[in-house]
């Protein structure tokens, strides 16, 4: 099976604007996962979707949303970027989201 | 994409040499614990998991150790390899939460 893939891999976006990025997950998984990594923080839950229905959320500001579609790929959307949102976006897929989840490699943002 | 910051515990061993990476877990409801391994530029990769109900598992090289009596948990890699170079996060999870919660993580070096 292929993996989880996440597009785009890097992104370089201005202060203010906002950031679309995608994940599909594993073929088969229906619990799509969001991560934020960043060197101070580590890695910290977003949120997650199932069944297109956001089932957990993390503790971030509504500036950070998401989605998901019936075929489970997801999106999330961070508008009115700030400097401290460069990161590394991480998507990880599982089952039922109540297993082993499975990381895409993640997409880079830099936001200047 | 590199895995981590510039703060991290880092474990140096030798080529050959076991490798026991440890970590402490902060929710006493946590059941289920993941380990991960982040190599540059990539996601996180599954290596092991382990149920509360067992206190040892075992895979190929690698064991985790579990005692739920002070929240600890250990990675042992045996003959550690150069390949083997990365960091290494253990992640909670409860089984009413489809979140992982991340260690901070721990970077391995090998040395040959």
């Amino acid at each position: 099976k292929a993996g989880v893939t996440q597009t785009p891999r890097y992104l370089i976006k201005t202060r203010g604007q906002q950031v679309t990025l995608s994940c599909s997950p594993i073929s088969g998984h229906r619990s799509v996962s969001w991560y934020q990594q960043t060197p101070g923080q580590g890695l910290q839950f977003l949120f997650e979707y199932f069944s297109e229905t956001q089932r957990n959320k993390g503790n971030f500001p509504g500036r950070f949303s998401g989605r998901q579609f019936s075929n489970s790929r997801s999106e999330m959307n961070v508008s009115t970027l700030e400097l401290g949102d460069s990161a590394l976006y991480l998507c990880a897929s599982s089952p039922r989201g109540r297993e082993t989840q499975y990381f895409g490699p993640g997409t880079r943002l830099l936001v200047l | 994409g590199e895995s981590v910051g510039l703060h991290l515990p880092t474990l140096s061993v030798q080529e050959g040499d076991n490798s026991i990476i440890n970590c402490a877990y902060s929710n006493s409801a946590s059941d289920y614990f993941i380990w991960y391994k982040q190599e540059s530029g990539k996601g996180p990769q599954f290596i092991i998991d382990i149920r509360s109900n067992m206190d040892k598992r075992q895979g190929q090289r690698v064991t985790v150790l579990l005692n739920k009596t002070v929240k600890h948990l250990s990675l042992q890699i045996a003959a550690t390899q150069p390949g083997d170079s990365a960091v290494y996060f253990c992640a909670e999870n409860t089984g009413t939460a489809s979140k992982l919660t991340f260690g901070t993580g721990t970077r391995l070096q090998v040395t040959l």
